[in-house]
């Protein structure tokens, strides 16, 4: 089983859907989440991390379930500017294991006029 | 906002030859990182480092080497390039590598010939 697994889509939705993405963590003491977005040829970039308690910014809503291990992401109201990849990413947490971010497949967002 | 630079955004190498790549960051970060990314498989952690001449190896060490002789400098070497190390190349920085985001830098597309 992959530590960290997406589903690597394509999805391919109009402008104003809302599109939601989940990801499953195989590490149970996993401690730190977070969703980056990659466009095409361009290095990853942080979108937001995510908490326990969930988070919110803007159009974009990270969710955490521990007790499932998976998170997931949210984003209402899709512009054609959201179209990029999207890369799920863990920290397992334990010092000794570097701090090396666990990067999953990535999941691959079109959005359509 | 930090900032990762990397030497060369594309190159071109002979199997066989040596290769250097270089990467710098401005913020005093005490973490580097060296991942490759490749279709299909994702970001992958070559080596790390968490201070000045120190080094560990990630999930695919072989074949690659590090240097970290300052701290805004780590420089992945590939001691004899082969045509799977063809790939892309991405560095990335922190401040503390157990719970903070990684900064990458741009990134370069090294293809062996």
């Amino acid at each position: 089983r992959k530590e960290v697994e997406q589903d690597p889509g394509p999805f391919n939705v109009p402008e104003g859907a809302t599109v939601a993405f989940n990801c499953t963590y195989s590490n149970s003491a996993s401690q730190s989440f977070f969703w980056y977005r990659q466009d095409c040829r361009k290095e990853p970039k942080l979108l937001m991390s995510v908490y326990s308690s969930g988070n919110e910014d803007g159009r974009f809503t990270a969710q955490l379930n521990r007790a499932s291990q998976y998170i997931s992401l949210l984003i209402r109201d899709s512009k054609l500017s959201d179209s990029a990849t999207y890369l799920c990413v863990v920290i397992p947490g334990a010092y000794n294991q570097g701090g090396k971010l666990i990067f999953g497949q990535g999941t691959e967002l079109s959005v359509k006029p | 906002d930090v900032k990762v630079t990397q030497s060369s955004r594309y190159l071109v190498k002979r199997t066989g030859e040596k290769v250097f790549l270089e990467c710098v960051q401005d913020m005093d970060h005490e973490n580097m990182f060296w991942y490759r990314q490749d279709p299909g498989l994702g970001l992958r952690l070559i080596y790390f480092s968490y201070d000045v001449k120190m080094k560990e190896k990630g999930d695919i060490p072989e074949g690659y080497s590090v240097s970290r002789e300052k701290k805004e400098r780590f420089s992945l070497i590939l001691e004899s390039a082969s045509t799977n190390q063809t790939s892309m190349y991405l560095c990335a920085s922190s401040f503390r590598a157990d719970r903070d985001p990684k900064d990458f830098g741009p990134g370069t597309r090294l293809t062996v010939t």
